[in-house]
């Protein structure tokens, strides 16, 4: 399996701030994800995130809104732009290692 | 694109007793179905997968069935745990080892009763 850290674990961010999300893996992954669990809810896919290509979006995910960087094949940062309440979610990464898929332990972000 | 039902969104069961939840799925292209675990303030945990050749896994008190003609798939827990209570996820994608990213199910919030 793989450890996956995230940083911040928590944060409370004002309406139209931005937030960056780092997520670091103890493993070189090709492959690493985005998603977004709004509360009490599912977890919906945001992007992909493969080392050396362009993020590509989900429907719905602009790359205005969530801009994604994967420098190496350990680490991708994730930004919450221009931030509203109802960005309020976990993020939260994920890598596949083998044949599985791993997540990370999530940011929890609250916009007031 | 794929779209994955699951049912119950609730379950209570008495501890000892089995536990049994359910997924649909609506792309028969699809052939990797994973089940995760999430505790209260953490990333989901993968407990078990199957792949579309295969009808049934087995992990300690864990199994999973796959019925690809019903494009259903179910997860069952027997001698339920204390520690078994949480909320379950299924969730199913096209490529095996999900490298085109996970369709979530909605959850099932398991809760074992003493």
């Amino acid at each position: 399996s793989a450890v996956i850290s995230q940083k911040p674990s928590r944060d409370i961010c004002q309406r139209g701030t931005s937030l960056t999300i780092q997520c670091q893996v103890d493993s070189q992954v090709t492959m690493m994800f985005w998603y977004r669990q709004q509360p009490g809810q599912s977890l919906t896919l945001i992007a992909t995130a493969n080392q050396g290509s362009e993020a590509t979006y989900e429907s719905g995910f602009v790359i205005d809104k969530f801009p994604i960087s994967r420098p190496n094949l350990t680490f991708s940062t994730l930004t919450v732009s221009n931030m509203s309440p109802e960005d309020s979610s976990i993020y939260l990464c994920s890598v596949v290692l083998g044949p599985e898929q791993y997540f990370g332990p999530g940011t929890r972000l609250t916009v007031t | 694109g794929e779209n994955v039902e699951q049912h119950p969104s609730t379950l209570s069961v008495q501890e000892g007793d089995s536990a049994v939840i359910k997924c649909t799925y609506s792309d028969s292209a699809s052939n990797y179905f994973p089940w995760y675990k999430q505790e209260l303030g953490k990333g989901p945990q993968l407990i078990i997968d199957i792949r579309s050749n295969v009808g049934e896994k087995k992990d300690q008190r864990i199994a999973v069935t796959l019925n690809k003609t019903a494009k259903h798939f179910s997860l069952h827990i027997t001698e339920t745990q204390p520690e078994d209570s949480a909320v379950y996820f299924c969730a199913a994608s096209i490529e095996g080892g999900g490298a085109d990213g996970l369709t979530f199910g909605k959850g099932t919030h398991l809760i074992i009763q003493p």
